[in-house]
């Protein structure tokens, strides 16, 4: 069956980096994948997607120039390199598949557990 | 960007009763509207897709409906396991955008 599992959490300093990785079994690792995040007791918010390939990549606002996403297709491995930390950074952070069957890039069919973000000094 | 008003952000209910959510986009987006489940503690489900398309596994007790700017979820005999968070999500373009989310919750 799909898993998603995220790792690379923790309590990180306002200003510093942190790299999180999604490890992916149980389908071909083929399809576009994303970043959804989600501050302590509030929404979910997108974060950033990735082709196939690699070679296509979208942020939203708050991530671009600070986050990079990035996969290796011979690992199935996701990953979300995260600079200049601040508090609203503060999340789970779940890597999630994106679905092919509705038609349109964009909707999440499967998501990980997540991993707990905290930026705090 | 887009934006997603979900209402209401809270839903008393009991067990049986026919419940609805509401979510409005600030633009079209045709019928580009996921909706998800969300319990305490776990990641997000998706429940449908395409604005009315049902996921595989999903209980046929829920359903979505809505197209342009409005849409519902109705869940048709509330269950226990039903209590959760619900968002809708819009993937007409990037960024997607969900909505705040309403919480049902045992009345």
């Amino acid at each position: 069956q799909v898993r998603l599992v995220e790792s690379g959490g923790g309590v990180v300093q306002p200003g510093t980096s942190l790299r999180l990785s999604c490890a992916a079994s149980g389908f071909s690792f083929n399809n576009p994948m994303h970043w959804v995040r989600q501050a302590p007791g509030k929404g979910l918010e997108w974060v950033a997607v990735i082709g196939p390939d690699g070679n296509i990549k979208a942020y939203a606002a708050s991530g671009k120039g600070r986050f990079t996403i990035s996969r290796d297709n011979s690992k199935n491995t996701l990953s979300l390199q995260m600079t200049s930390l601040g508090a609203e950074d503060t999340a789970v952070y779940y890597c999630a598949r994106e679905g092919q069957s509705s038609g349109k890039a964009g909707i999440f069919d499967f998501w990980g557990q997540g991993t707990l973000v905290t930026v705090s000094s | 960007d887009i934006q997603m008003t979900q209402s209401p952000s809270t839903l008393p209910a009991s067990v049986g009763d026919r419940v609805t959510i509401t979510c409005r986009a600030s633009q079209t987006i045709s019928n580009w509207l996921a909706w998800y489940q969300q319990k305490p503690g776990k990641a997000p489900n998706l429940l449908v897709s395409k604005a009315s398309n049902l996921e595989s596994g999903v209980p046929s007790r829920f359903s979505g409906s809505g197209s342009g700017t409005e849409f519902t979820l109705t869940i048709s005999s509330l269950q226990p396991d039903d209590f959760a968070t619900y968002y809708c999500q819009h993937y007409n373009t990037y960024p997607v955008t969900f909505g705040q989310g309403t919480k049902v919750e045992i009345k």
